[in-house]
């Protein structure tokens, strides 16, 4: 079975400070890792994810993750943050059957000016 | 571009309709999935698809039903519509049966629906 803990449904940092949304998993075979990001009343959109092929793992918009495995860990960075990162982040697992998705609950990130 | 699309942004329905919620994908995806979204739960997966007439359950399908006559098409039905079924509902796709897990899935829009 596999499973994904977001710690902080809320994030609020100021403009320009470092993002830091966490994100825990919990699988019984080697996991593929994901954050998408949702902006108000549309879909979801990926951001970045991790195949084994390196723990660091660069996405758009400035943002990174890095894998743990030793942690269980897949934590999304951005060194600064802006006023248009104000969205939904959701970490999710997949490594079972079918390519399903298992998401966490989701971080609501607000960017103060 | 991946393109998924679905049928409705919004809808309104009333208890007991039976209620049809459209998704196509643009991109030849054997995978198709459907969502639902609450507030604090995240995404929980109702049903997917992984070929034509094709269907599996996922971890909520009570209530639902879908079905998968094309491959760019996949439709997620309320028998009976009922006031716990107020969601948010999210269609995605992804390409290569049975999953090599690592392929991303591509999120249409979303249709919120409202069961009064």
């Amino acid at each position: 079975a596999q499973s994904v803990t977001q710690l902080g449904s809320h994030v609020s940092v100021s403009e320009g400070a470092l993002v830091l949304l966490r994100c825990n998993y919990s699988s019984s075979v080697p996991p593929y890792l994901f954050w998408y990001v949702q902006y108000p009343n549309q879909g979801l959109q990926l951001l970045l994810k991790y195949t084994s092929a390196a723990t660091l793992v660069k996405g758009i918009n400035g943002f990174e993750a890095e894998f743990k495995k030793s942690e269980t860990s897949f934590h999304l960075t951005k060194p600064s943050a802006h006023m248009s990162d104000a969205a939904e982040y959701f970490c999710a697992v997949s490594g079972g059957y079918g390519n399903k998705l298992v998401f966490g609950a989701g971080t609501i990130l607000r960017v103060k000016s | 571009d991946v393109k998924v699309t679905q049928s409705s942004r919004y809808l309104v329905k009333r208890t007991g309709e039976k209620v049809f919620l459209e998704c196509v994908q643009d991109m030849d995806h054997e995978n198709m999935f459907w969502y639902r979204q609450d507030p604090g739960l995240g995404l929980r997966l109702i049903y997917f698809s992984y070929d034509v007439k094709m269907k599996e359950k996922g971890d909520i399908p009570e209530g639902y039903s879908v079905s998968r006559e094309k491959k760019e098409r996949f439709s997620l039905i309320l028998e009976s519509a009922s006031t716990n079924q107020t969601s948010m509902y999210l269609c995605a796709s992804s390409s290569h049966r049975w999953g090599a897990n690592e392929e991303t899935q591509y999120f249409g829009p979303g249709t919120r629906l409202l069961v009064l």
